[in-house]
């Protein structure tokens, strides 16, 4: 079975500051996905970045950072100098192909609140 | 490039009603999935349909059902609703053409809430 935590419920920060949000997966898939995606208050969920398991390079895009490290098996997401409208709900997720399908499995979620 | 849209955006029913809720991909996306969000359960899969076939369901009652048309465009199904089918609704989006890397492009939802 496929599973995501993300233990941190909230956390808030003050602007500027950095922050890293957790994200462990378990899997017994030898080839898997995973994904972040950011969830603001209008509700659509805005896909951020995509891993596939055979890749454990980090990844920078702008301020924000990933660090995929397949021997812990977790994948955090770094957003360096945080802004207000870094505020935000943000979801890991792990993707598996179970009977021809394509689904995924997201953590429970991290709020992110950033404050001014 | 339009995103993926779903009508209506709020919905408000009574126990006992059903309701069919509405998603449009985006151009080219043959594959659309469903998935439930609540402040208990989180994101729950509910099921993927790809050129009008559905691929996989989650764990969900049989009240829960969808569809898919000929131009990809989907809805989906509650019968006899409960309160606690009371959440928010997402449809997801992607090409799919290469497995199952290609990310999800969701929609705003539609909130349901059943009285």
């Amino acid at each position: 079975a496929q599973k995501v935590t993300q233990a941190q419920t909230e956390i808030s920060v003050v602007e500027k500051e950095d922050v890293t949000l957790d994200c462990v997966y378990e899997t017994r898939d030898t080839t898997y996905y995973l994904f972040w995606y950011k969830q603001p208050p209008s509700g659509e969920l805005v896909f951020l970045i995509r891993r596939n398991s055979f890749d454990e390079q980090n990844e920078i895009s702008g301020r924000y950072s990933w660090n995929f490290q397949k021997s812990t098996s977790s994948f955090n997401f770094t957003i360096t100098a945080s802004q207000v409208v870094d505020s935000a709900v943000y979801f890991c997720a792990l993707s598996y192909s179970g009977a021809g399908s394509y689904q995924l499995t997201f953590g429970k979620g991290t709020k992110l609140s950033v404050i001014p | 490039k339009a995103g993926v849209t779903q009508t209506p955006r709020y919905l408000i029913k009574t126990r006992g009603q059903q309701v069919t809720l509405s998603c449009s991909p985006i151009s080219g996306h043959r594959s659309v999935s469903w998935y439930q969000q609540t402040p208990g359960q989180g994101l729950q899969f509910l099921f993927e349909y790809f050129s009008e076939t559905q691929r996989n369901k989650g764990n969900f009652p049989g009240r829960f059902s969808g569809r898919q048309f000929s131009n990809s465009r989907s809805e989906m199904n509650v019968s006899t609703l409960e309160l606690g089918d009371s959440a928010l609704y997402l449809c997801a989006s992607s090409t799919r053409e290469v497995g199952y890397n290609s990310p999800l492009h969701f929609g705003n939802g539609t909130r349901l809430t059943v009285t």
